[in-house]
């Protein structure tokens, strides 16, 4: 079974430039989550998706950072203007369903460096 | 205050040793609590996983949940070198809870067994 695939794997961009991740989760998983590793962090929540809906972005940055699942499948995540402090893995999980403690299966995640 | 407290170590063991790792949590919601670990520059991998307070065992690793304290350990017994890690607790609510399918992580805790 394919894991969760992440691309880039490393991006380094300049501050208020943009930029986007992409993720492909394991194949017939509903539920698509992103996740911010901040150095020395744990990850942290920054949107979940069942299906192509969005469940729970209360910790995205909205002004900032936007993400979209179109027809349910692939994810992209995009931060326009970055600020230095956006330097992090951020990580991209899917499971099943969004069933408590259910497995979240993640990616390798990219590594962005804000300069 | 944090919703999960986890000592960052870093913690260095003997070969043979065994590790207690420990997250103590504010959330009384929380009902799944799980271990993963997470070597470096991959994503975090699946441990060990309870529903609600108990022990459970598999091989030479013990989760151990305590409700009543809020309170969670992972013990690996017979530690070997490629147990080197960072091993991340996490938490989520029950059915019917505002977070329901939402991990909230610790910070992490970096162990290195040395031969």
């Amino acid at each position: 079974e394919a894991g969760v695939a992440q691309s880039p794997r490393y991006k380094i961009i300049e501050k208020r430039q943009s930029v986007a991740f992409w993720c492909n989760p394991i194949s017939g998983h509903a539920t698509l989550y992103w996740y911010q590793q901040i150095l020395g962090q744990g990850p942290k929540l920054l949107i979940q998706f069942q299906n192509n809906g969005v469940v729970d972005d209360s910790q995205l940055p909205k002004d900032r950072f936007s993400a979209e699942r179109l027809k349910g499948v692939d994810s992209t995540l995009k931060i326009q203007p970055a600020k230095l402090e956006d330097s992090a893995v951020y990580l991209c999980a899917s499971s099943l369903a969004p069933t408590g403690g259910r497995e979240q299966f993640f990616g390798p995640g990219t590594r962005l460096t804000v300069l | 205050q944090k919703e999960v407290e986890q000592d960052p170590g870093p913690l260095s063991v003997p070969e043979g040793a065994i590790v207690s790792l420990n997250c103590t949590y504010s959330n009384s919601a929380f009902q799944y609590f799980m271990w993963y670990r997470q070597y470096s520059r991959k994503g975090p991998e699946l441990l060990m996983y309870t529903y609600s307070s108990g022990n459970k065992e598999d091989g030479r690793f013990t989760a151990q949940v305590d409700k009543s304290s809020k309170y969670i350990s992972l013990f690996i017994r017979d530690s070997q070198p490629s147990d080197s890690a960072t091993y991340l607790c996490a938490m989520s609510a029950g059915a019917g809870g505002t977070s329901y399918g939402k991990l909230t992580f610790g910070q992490g805790t970096i162990l290195t067994v040395h031969p």
